[in-house]
């Protein structure tokens, strides 16, 4: 059964940093792209990030561009955010995701989520 | 970027139901469109993809149709653990993008 658990949310000032983590489990991790998407509160879902499958390819959203870097450890089967120069629109549940295949695919397995809350 | 347009943002049904959920996409996107279903405190799941592909383990009671710019999830007879909230998304291309959601509840 696949599973994905994040972990590293909490409450951050603005301008400070977290950094989100994503374990993944019951599937071959090197095999498929990966992807953050978060959802603020009362607010859709938010693309945030897509890192393929060797890590060679890598995508932001432009509300993240610069201050977000994703990076993933296959031998750890294991997905990171690194998250810098925090605002408070950055509070949202974040998510991980599979792709289905290496990047453009739906996500076809979510994790639970975990929440970054950025308020003074 | 191509934005997706839900209608409606929210409704009331009873069990048994058909419902259907439509999203519009500002510009054609093949059947790059994707459905997902959130519950609260549960993970996000894929229902269907290519615009009408059940996803492995889906209910046979979801649906879904469409191609350029106009598609629709349906389902055929609301369940109790239907209730719940119903976004569209397109991977057609970058950045993909979502609905904003039609929750659905309890009438």
């Amino acid at each position: 059964e696949v599973q994905l658990v994040e972990s590293g949310g909490g409450l951050a000032q603005p301008g400070r940093s977290l950094r989100l983590s994503c374990a993944a489990s019951g599937f071959n991790f090197d095999d498929y792209a990966m992807h953050w998407v978060r959802q603020a509160p009362g607010k859709g879902l938010e693309w945030v990030s897509t890192i393929s499958r060797n890590g060679g390819n890598i995508g932001y959203a432009d509300s993240v561009e610069g201050r977000f870097t994703v990076s993933r450890d296959n031998a750890k089967n294991s997905l990171y955010m690194q998250m810098n120069s925090l605002r408070p629109e950055d509070t949202a549940f974040y998510y991980c995701a599979k792709d289905l295949g290496d990047g453009d695919s739906p996500y076809d397995s979510w994790g639970q989520g975990t929440l970054v809350t950025v308020s003074s | 970027d191509t934005q997706m347009t839900q209608s409606p943002s929210s409704l009331s049904a009873s069990v048994g139901d058909r419902v259907i959920i439509t999203c519009r996409a500002s510009q054609s996107i093949d059947t790059y469109v994707n459905w997902y279903q959130l519950r609260p405190g549960r993970a996000p799941k894929l229902l269907i993809y290519a615009a009408s592909t059940l996803q492995s383990g889906v209910p046979s009671r979801f649906s879904g149709t469409g191609s350029g710019t106009d598609f629709t999830l349906t389902i055929s007879s609301l369940q109790p653990e239907d209730f719940a909230t119903y976004c569209c998304q397109q991977s057609y291309s970058s950045p993909p993008t979502f609905g904003q959601g039609t929750k659905v509840d309890i009438k």
